[in-house]
């Protein structure tokens, strides 16, 4: 079935540490998005790429970093310089180039104490 | 800046009734809206889009309208369900990258 992966579905880390979440998809869609969800806060955009090797900032991008090396895998680093890094983080893709809809993987939550 | 917002935050109703749910957006200026469903601790399920050309999409008991001059979309759902107990967002694409969340309408629908 095509669709969205995003691993793991928990991940706690110690403050201080960089972390690495993944987010594989195959459904051929060339761009690729990622989402913080925060309660009672809409979902925000970090990053995103509409082609391999070629990503943009979103409107929360500092102290998270990406990577586009593959079209299937789009991977999120939430690094130490990121201040309250704890939500739940989403993972989407689309087809560009036409008004197609936005599907999601089904997010990992990161705790960081 | 684009501000979607939805009203009410939660809804219980008894199964059986049908229900509205309201989103509503500042800048009339979209490219299409997207209703999703948000089950707890999972990812968002798309159910409707609607392209700012159209009126309105429906998908079985689901039926989701759009009026852009006035910065208003409805999704109405027939014959409540426990199951459709969830938390249903909006969105809204202003241009290629730019899509604007809601934050949510929590449904509980009591058996």
């Amino acid at each position: 079935d095509g669709g969205i992966t995003q691993s793991p579905k928990y991940l706690f880390r110690k403050e201080g540490q960089n972390v690495t979440l993944s987010c594989e998809q195959n459904l051929n869609h060339d761009a690729m998005y990622w989402y913080r969800q925060d309660p009672g806060q809409g979902l925000r955009l970090i990053y995103y790429s509409q082609i391999v090797n070629d990503f943009q900032k979103g409107d929360i991008a500092e102290g998270y970093s990406v990577s586009r090396e593959k079209k299937e895998s789009f991977p999120l680093t939430v690094t130490s310089a990121q201040k309250n890094p704890t939500a739940f983080y989403l993972c989407a893709s689309r087809i560009t180039g036409s008004d197609s809809p936005l599907h999601f993987g089904n997010g990992t939550r990161l705790t960081v104490t | 800046k684009q501000e979607v917002t939805q009203i009410p935050a939660a809804l219980s109703v008894p199964e059986g009734e049908n229900l509205v749910l309201n989103c509503s957006f500042t800048d009339s200026a979209i490219y299409n809206l997207q209703w999703f469903r948000q089950d707890p601790g999972k990812g968002l399920t798309s159910l409707l889009l609607i392209q700012s050309s159209q009126r309105e999409q429906t998908s079985g008991r689901l039926n989701a309208s759009l009026d852009k001059s006035s910065g208003r979309s409805t999704l109405y759902i027939a014959a409540s369900q426990p199951g459709d107990s969830a938390t249903y967002l909006c969105a809204v694409r202003g241009g290629a990258n730019n899509l604007f969340f809601g934050t949510g309408t929590r449904l509980t629908v009591i058996p």
